[in-house]
């Protein structure tokens, strides 16, 4: 299967801020690659696919880029709404692996 | 509306059987692979199973291959999942996910259920 790793874990950071999330995968995955958040009690919402690609709904403050192994998600001016956990998804094969997860935290 | 809407979830003792259901509305289901996806509490996400839009292809992660059966009915726009041989471990809310393609192998989860919590302890 093909393993994916986000970096950070966990990361502080303030209203206002630029915040990047990396995910890299163990082997290459052309574009496909997606981007969901999720906040407490709630199911997984689909923000970002094909690796940028918005999904429709979504602020233009989330942006991605990347291709082969390595991935970004950026917010690019964080706001009190964005504060929740964040995961990358490989779709290249049928096992569909999922990132461990960034929690983005209030500073 | 787009909808997916699970139930079956429950208490189950180790080594037993549980069948959970997910209902769509708002879209042609027969077009579209769907998906269950678990998350044990306070952990991340696992693609458990997928079946593509005419049931013929599935798809088994090796933690549950042998131990639960996907399935769907056009007729009735339902997903189901079979789970037997329960174990601890299979402790989860899991999701009904709509992939945006007909095929297990393409789209992203575009639809997501609000989820149905599988607890399995004596």
């Amino acid at each position: 299967d093909i393993q994916m790793t986000q970096s950070p874990s966990t990361l502080s950071a303030s209203v206002g801020d630029r915040v990047t999330i990396t995910c890299r995968a163990s082997q290459s995955i052309s574009s496909w690659l997606a981007w969901y958040q999720q906040k407490p009690g709630k199911a997984p919402k689909l923000l970002i696919y094909k690796t940028s690609s918005l999904e429709s709904g979504v602020p233009s403050r989330f942006s991605g880029s990347g291709s082969g192994t390595e991935f970004t998600l950026t917010i690019s001016s964080l706001q009190p709404d964005d504060f929740a956990t964040y995961y990358c998804q490989q779709y290249d094969s049928y096992s569909r692996t999922f990132g461990q997860g960034t929690k983005v935290e209030i500073k | 509306e787009v909808q997916l809407v699970e139930s079956g979830g429950g208490l189950v003792q180790p080594g037993g059987s549980l069948r959970l259901s997910c209902s769509a509305s708002g879209f042609t289901f027969s077009n579209y692979a769907m998906y269950w996806v678990r998350q044990a509490p306070g952990k991340g996400l696992e693609h458990v199973s997928a079946i593509s839009n005419n049931g013929g292809y599935r798809y088994y992660a090796d933690s549950v291959k042998g131990r639960f059966t996907i399935s769907r009915d056009n007729s009735k726009n339902t997903l189901y999942l079979q789970m037997s041989s329960l174990r601890p471990e299979d402790t989860a809310m899991y999701y009904c996910v709509r992939g945006a393609g007909s095929s297990p192998g393409v789209g992203a989860f575009d639809i997501w259920g609000q989820g149905t919590m599988v607890t399995v302890s004596s």
